[in-house]
């Protein structure tokens, strides 16, 4: 059974530009979710989608967007680029999504790790 | 609003050592999950377990075990000989309840590093 997949793995930007990465979760897993790394602030809740409905969304500006498809691929946008946005992007994805089920474990992919010039 | 909280940012012990990773959290919902996970030097997140806030049994898992303990809000991980391979960062999260819209939150992780 393939894992999660993110591409792309490593990508560099300059600031002003924007970015565009891409998560296809594990076939059947309709839940995925987004995290930002960064030495300064750790793992950082992005935002949640659930059969291509957002669920959650954590504390970071518009800038930040995200969407996810009838097949559970989802993508992640971030406009504007900072330097401060450069960061390790995981996508992790969830078999029980629905409110109320018990959380399934979580399986991230390796992550698509941003640099911004 | 949840929180978790991993105070030791570094822990270095020799091989066969046994180390304790400490996790302590906050929420307000009567319902809710721990988990931990390991992250290895490539990146991936690799689930390690799942307890929730109605289970308090203590969990072993082979050089592995886990102490809920509610009274103190704390989910504390052992590892026991601990091996070169167990090198990683750690990190403790708590999925909320309805309350906080199931919601996950990571503490900020520990970075083990086992010294042969």
């Amino acid at each position: 059974k393939a894992g999660v997949t993110q591409t792309p793995r490593y990508l560099i930007k300059t600031r002003g530009q924007q970015v565009t990465l891409s998560c296809s979760p594990i076939s059947g897993h309709r839940s995925v979710s987004w995290y930002q790394q960064t030495p300064g602030q750790g793992l950082q809740f992005l935002f949640e989608y659930f059969s291509e409905t957002q669920r959650n969304k954590g504390n970071f500006p518009g800038r930040f967007s995200g969407r996810q498809f009838s097949n559970s691929r989802s993508e992640m946008n971030v406009s504007t680029l900072e330097l401060g946005d450069s960061a390790l992007y995981l996508c992790a994805s969830s078999q029980l999504g629905g409110q109320g089920d018990t959380p399934g474990e979580l399986f991230f992919g390796e992550g698509s790790r941003l640099t911004v010039l | 609003a949840q929180k978790v909280t991993q105070a030791q940012t570094e822990i270095s012990v020799v091989e066969k050592e046994d180390v304790t990773l400490d996790c302590v959290y906050e929420t307000r919902d009567t319902t809710y999950y721990l988990f931990w996970y390991k992250q290895p030097p490539s990146g991936e997140l690799v689930f390690l377990i799942r307890r929730n806030s109605f289970d308090e049994q203590n969990e072993i898992s082979g050089r592995y075990s886990w102490n809920f303990q509610k009274s103190t809000s704390s989910f504390n991980f052992t590892i026991t000989a601990s091996q070169v391979v167990d090198s990683a960062v750690y990190f403790c999260a708590l999925r909320g309840g309805r309350g906080s819209n199931y919601k996950l939150t990571f503490g900020k992780g520990t970075l083990l590093t086992v010294n042969p």
